[in-house]
């Protein structure tokens, strides 16, 4: 079974550039999740999709960044402008479904970014 | 709100000792426990999960985690590790009933010495 793919792995831009990264989940998993890892930290969930809907958004950067996945299946997050800041591993997970059970979400390897 | 505590950064080891990473966590709810291993250049892995039964749960890698509710730990232990342990070890909890969404801890490096 193909695992999380993320692209592209690395990629580097000056402030105040646009950026995009690109998800596919695991096939037939419903919920998929964006986490920002600035070095030294663990991983902090950006937005949660169900579906094609937004399940949490709450600790998304909504001034700068955005996110879709369109037809339930791959998505894409979006910075414009980028800040210095935002240099860290984008990471995408997907789990089967984001009800009330325990579903094991399933980590891609990430998009390196580093803004200038 | 859920927060997730590693005080160590980095736990330097010689290959065959045993090592422990230590993780303490706080929530006013149940929660579920986890530990996700990050080798170089690699995405997360789920390591080990606590999510009811036996409070000592074991990975097939030798590792195994206690959940102690009383201490609201979560230690990670491993009686002899591996230079091929080397990696970034996270400690996490998700409430229970609110889906998966996971709160991490800032990581501990384990780095594994010949």
């Amino acid at each position: 079974e193909a695992g999380v793919a993320q692209s592209p792995r690395y990629k580097i831009i000056e402030k105040r550039q646009s950026v995009a990264f690109w998800c596919n989940p695991i096939s037939g998993h419903a919920t998929l999740y964006w986490y920002q890892q600035i070095l030294g930290q663990g991983p902090k969930l950006l937005i949660q999709f169900q579906n094609n809907g937004v399940v949490d958004d709450s600790q998304l950067p909504k001034d700068r960044f955005s996110a879709e996945r369109l037809k339930g299946v791959d998505s894409t997050l979006k910075i414009q402008p980028a800040k210095l800041e935002d240099s860290a591993v984008y990471l995408c997970a997907s789990s089967l479904r984001g009800d009330s059970s325990y579903n094991e979400q399933f980590f891609g390897p990430g998009t390196r970014l580093t803004v200038l | 709100a859920q927060s997730v505590t590693q005080l160590d950064s980095q736990v330097p080891v010689f290959e065959e000792a045993p090592v422990e990473l230590r993780c303490n966590y706080s929530s006013s709810v149940s929660v579920y426990l986890f530990w996700y291993v990050q080798y170089p250049n690699q995405g997360l892995q789920l390591l080990l999960k606590y999510l009811s039964g036996s409070t000592l749960v074991e990975s097939i890698n030798g590792f195994e985690a206690e959940f102690n509710k009383s201490q609201t730990s979560f230690h990670l232990r491993k009686p002899s590790v591996h230079i091929s342990d080397t990696a970034e070890y996270f400690c996490a909890v998700s409430v229970i009933s609110s889906g998966d969404k996971l709160t991490f801890g800032t990581g501990t490096r384990l780095a594994v010495r010949p």
